[in-house]
């Protein structure tokens, strides 16, 4: 069965470093996004994306954060300066259609420590 | 505003006993989706199920069962003849009003001992 695919699995950064997570989503797919958990806590919504931009973003995604597509397969997620409280879980999902319409599929995360 | 809420935050059970997860959630949609996301020990959230408010039978799948009861805004998740392998944090979601993006409930901790 077809997965996303996130990598690194953990990361770990001294704050104020860039950082860029990577994933791979579900080849068909046309929605791609990015959500964060941090320890213990619930699963946030970042950003979505589709058909090459933002479609929507969170509180949470300030200037400090921003996505990417370079190529046909590749949706990347780039933190320019970070800080200690950015430590969390990230994932990446994509769905088919909208969340209204098809289910997200999640990659397994990139846990990201901020030193 | 949509909201989940997911009032049990840990269940304790011992293998074999049957378990319910409780959902409960606002929305201003007049159609809209429901899922179950399960994340086990490892950390990664594992898509359960997808139900839409238009249909209000119960849903089986294996030892899972889904109850939706639209007069109540619930969307319940039983577990039959509990696995130490269920344990896991559960997270029951629905879309934010005519946007992709979901909103999450606090999770419930299900420890299944053996």
């Amino acid at each position: 069965e077809p997965e996303v695919t996130q990598t690194p699995s953990h990361q770990v950064t001294q704050m104020g470093q860039e950082v860029i997570l990577r994933c791979v989503p579900i080849s068909n797919h046309l929605y791609f996004y990015w959500y964060r958990q941090i320890l213990g806590q619930k699963v946030e919504f970042l950003v979505s994306f589709y058909n090459n931009e933002i479609s929507e973003k969170s509180e949470i995604f300030d200037d400090q954060f921003s996505v990417e597509r370079p190529d046909g397969s590749n949706f990347t997620l780039k933190i320019r300066s970070t800080k200690l409280e950015d430590s969390a879980m990230y994932f990446c999902a994509s769905s088919l259609q909208g969340a209204i319409n098809q289910p997200q599929h999640f990659g397994d995360g990139t846990r990201l420590s901020i030193l | 505003a949509q909201k989940v809420t997911q009032a049990q935050t840990e269940i304790s059970v011992v293998e074999k006993e049957d378990v319910t997860l409780d959902c409960v959630y606002e929305t201003r949609d007049t159609t809209y989706y429901l899922f179950w996301y399960k994340q086990p020990p490892s950390g990664e959230l594992v898509f359960l199920i997808r139900r839409n408010s238009f249909d209000e039978q119960n849903e089986i799948s294996g030892r899972y069962s889904w109850n939706f009861q639209k007069s109540t805004s619930s969307f319940n998740f039983t577990i039959t003849a509990s696995q130490v392998v269920d344990s896991a944090v559960y997270f029951c979601a629905l879309p934010e009003y005519n946007t992709d993006k979901l909103i999450f409930g606090t999770g419930t901790r299900l420890q299944v001992f053996p």
